[in-house]
């Protein structure tokens, strides 16, 4: 089956402490990113990858690293934890970036950083 | 990417059609009208799309006015399961360009 898996899909975490979600996908797609989504925001793009070893920021990069080593990889980092990472966050995949495709989405991470 | 304006919210009785509104005036010529949804906070879901012409496949319809400034997402027999928020967006190519999601129309369907 087709699909994007994130991990975990619930995290409680204090501020400062490094943690990692992780996101991988089984299709094969060149193009992966990273969303977030808050109350009366939407969901907004943090990072985004074209392909293995090319990343760029999104709109709201600040306070996050990606990295892309593997194809069907796409790590999300928060090296410093602060609670304004507070939120629900995607991982999304599809088999290239532009119109004309369609992006498959993971089931959410819910960070909470207190 | 043009802007979208969607309806907040709209009902629908189960087992009738749901008529989604989306108005895409700014539009240009190589953007493409995507629809995705979101049940409560799952991951938004694909659902169609199109760039002129309208489209159908196992979910819904696309209906696209001839001038591309507006488009009807169409759930033929909506469902419980159908309630939703209903992203309308609008994105061009090629070239990376992420999914603007706006606010969406929120869709409750009656029993």
């Amino acid at each position: 089956e087709a699909q994007v898996t994130q991990n975990p899909r619930y995290l409680i975490t204090v501020t400062g402490k490094k943690l990692t979600v992780t996101c991988s996908q089984n299709m094969n797609h060149e193009y992966m990113s990273w969303y977030r989504q808050d109350p009366g925001l939407g969901l907004r793009q943090i990072y985004y990858s074209m392909n293995v070893e090319v990343t760029d920021k999104g709109d709201v990069p600040e306070g996050y690293k990606v990295s892309r080593k593997e194809k069907r990889n796409f790590p999300l980092i928060l090296e410093s934890p602060s609670p304004n990472q507070t939120s629900l966050y995607f991982c999304a995949s599809s088999l290239r970036s532009g119109a004309g495709t369609e992006a498959f989405f993971g089931q959410g991470t819910r960070l909470t950083v207190v | 990417d043009a802007k979208t304006t969607q309806p907040t919210s709209m009902d629908c009785a189960e087992g009738r059609a749901a008529n989604l509104p989306c108005n895409h005036s700014t539009i240009s010529g190589n953007e493409y009208v995507y629809w995705y949804r979101q049940i409560h906070s799952q991951g938004p879901q694909y659902i169609i799309h199109g760039l002129k012409n309208n489209e159908t496949n196992e979910m819904a319809s696309l209906i696209i006015t001839e001038d591309r400034k507006s488009s009807t997402l169409i759930l033929p027999h909506a469902t419980l399961r159908d309630t939703a928020v209903y992203y309308c967006i609008v994105r061009v190519g090629p070239g990376n360009t992420p999914l603007v999601f706006g606010k969406g129309t929120r869709l409750s369907v009656i029993a």
